[in-house]
């Protein structure tokens, strides 16, 4: 069974563009979770996605946002980007959205680096 | 304020020796705490998770203890293996109708032959 997948696994972008994040959750699971990981901080919660709805955000910016298709796969957009915004940007799912006591299963993640 | 420390930042050990890593939370209102693995340049894998109710959980190798009332939160591995070379991540969910995780920053372990 295939995991979570990310794409693109790097992206470069320069200060003030919009990058745009993938994730396609494994089979069956309807939940979708972005987190961001900055080099030499932790992992900070960005957006939680169930059956389509934004479900509860962290502590960012608008700037940061997303959505969740039909078919569960979701997408992170970031604009106006800003060079504290260079960071590892890992998609987790899971089976069900049990006020996030169900196991999450993390993609690669897609590294973000903005000049 | 939710906050979650770990300690320690990191760890150097023999193979086949045992380790706790430690973690500190405070978390209101809890819901439960989860600990994670992370190899270099890899997404996070699931350990264990713990609800309030629950103060040992085991999966293979690692045990998570829980103290809710100390708000304090141990993994141990048993006869460690090079493999166990990694960062391990506590997480702190609060509850209150929606999902709020707290992540600590890490201890990385690293193992040596």
């Amino acid at each position: 069974e295939a995991g979570v997948t990310q794409s693109p696994t790097h992206l470069i972008k320069t200060r003030g563009q919009q990058a745009t994040l993938r994730c396609s959750p494994i089979s069956g699971h309807t939940s979708v979770y972005w987190y961001q990981q900055a080099l030499g901080l932790g992992l900070q919660f960005l957006l939680w996605y169930d059956e389509g709805e934004e479900r509860n955000r962290g502590n960012f910016p608008p700037r940061f946002s997303g959505r969740q298709f039909p078919n569960y796969s979701s997408e992170l957009n970031v604009n106006a980007l800003e060079l504290e915004d260079s960071a590892l940007y890992l998609c987790a799912s899971s089976l069900a959205s049990n006020m996030g006591t169900d196991t999450q299963y993390f993609g690669p993640g897609t590294r973000l680096t903005v000049l | 304020k939710n906050q979650v420390e770990q300690s320690p930042q990191s760890l150097i050990i023999l193979e086949g020796k045992n380790c706790t890593l430690q973690c500190n939370y405070t978390v209101s209102p809890f819901s439960n705490l989860r600990w994670y693995k992370q190899d270099t340049g890899r997404g996070p894998v699931s350990l264990t998770i713990m609800t309030f109710s629950e103060n040992t959980k085991s999966n293979g190798r690692y045990t998570a203890t829980l103290d809710a009332d100390t708000k304090q939160s141990s993994l141990h591995i048993t006869a460690s293996q090079l493999s166990d070379s990694a960062s391990y991540i506590c997480v702190a969910t609060a509850s209150g109708g929606s999902y709020i995780p707290t992540f600590g920053r890490g201890t990385s372990l690293i193992v040596h032959p």
